[in-house]
């Protein structure tokens, strides 16, 4: 079974300042990989999805990730923050044959300050 | 496009009483619908998963007398908790995915249960 580990419950940024959100992965195959962002209240929006291919994946609202496959991970990054990227990010791992199953991450609580 | 709605987003209801959380993809056919319960300041717990048509899985640990899903067609999913009680306030989402190989869940908004 895969599982997802966030160990960052909550970072704190500056304004302006580069981001990174640290997710770790256990699975058997190569996985497909999500990062979810979640406002208060909300939904999820999907940031970016990595299936294949290019390692380095470009998301919306200026996010990226890269997958590494010898160290499990999936790190979300921004190089500059804004004030409105403050919410819950989560990572989520999902499996071909695996009835388009996810599995998420515990979240990382972003708190931005101005 | 692949809009996902919730209906309704907040409800509150008296202990014993049943509730209708639908889930709807407006733009698309979701041959699979996820149902997820989110607590408070945690992640996203799959109930279940549904598929248009058969009756629904249901993860370990969940009450599926308690929660019934239906997905009767392709672009609604229903889920009713039944005689709610106080612990069964939580946040549900659902999600939605289209067929053909492994697709991207699109997610609704979330349906904020208070029972009292």
């Amino acid at each position: 079974a895969q599982s997802v580990t966030q160990p960052d419950i909550h970072i704190t940024v500056s304004e302006g300042a580069s981001l990174e959100l640290r997710c770790n992965y256990s699975y058997g195959a190569t996985p497909y990989l999500f990062w979810y962002v979640q406002s208060p209240g909300q939904g999820l929006q999907l940031l970016l999805k990595y299936f294949s291919g290019d390692t380095l994946v470009q998301g919306i609202k200026g996010f990226e990730a890269e997958f590494k496959r010898s160290q499990s991970s999936f790190n979300l990054r921004k190089p500059s923050v804004h004030w409105s990227d403050a919410a819950e990010y989560f990572c989520a791992v999902g499996a071909m044959g695996g009835g388009n199953k996810l599995t998420f991450g515990t979240g990382t609580q972003l708190k931005v300050e101005l | 496009g692949a809009v996902v709605s919730q209906h309704p987003s907040r409800v509150i209801c008296k202990s014993g009483t049943s509730v209708k959380i639908e889930c709807r993809s407006l733009d698309f056919q979701a041959t699979t619908m996820f149902w997820y319960r989110q607590f408070p300041k945690q992640s996203l717990m799959l109930m279940a998963t549904s598929n248009e048509g058969s009756k629904a899985t249901y993860e370990q640990g969940v009450e599926k007398d308690k929660f019934l899903i239906n997905h009767a067609s392709l672009t609604l999913s229903t889920l009713t908790v039944t005689s709610a009680h106080p612990e069964d306030s939580s946040f549900y989402i659902c999600s939605a995915t289209a067929s053909g190989g492994y697709n991207e869940q699109f997610f609704g908004p979330g349906t904020r249960l208070t029972v009292l």
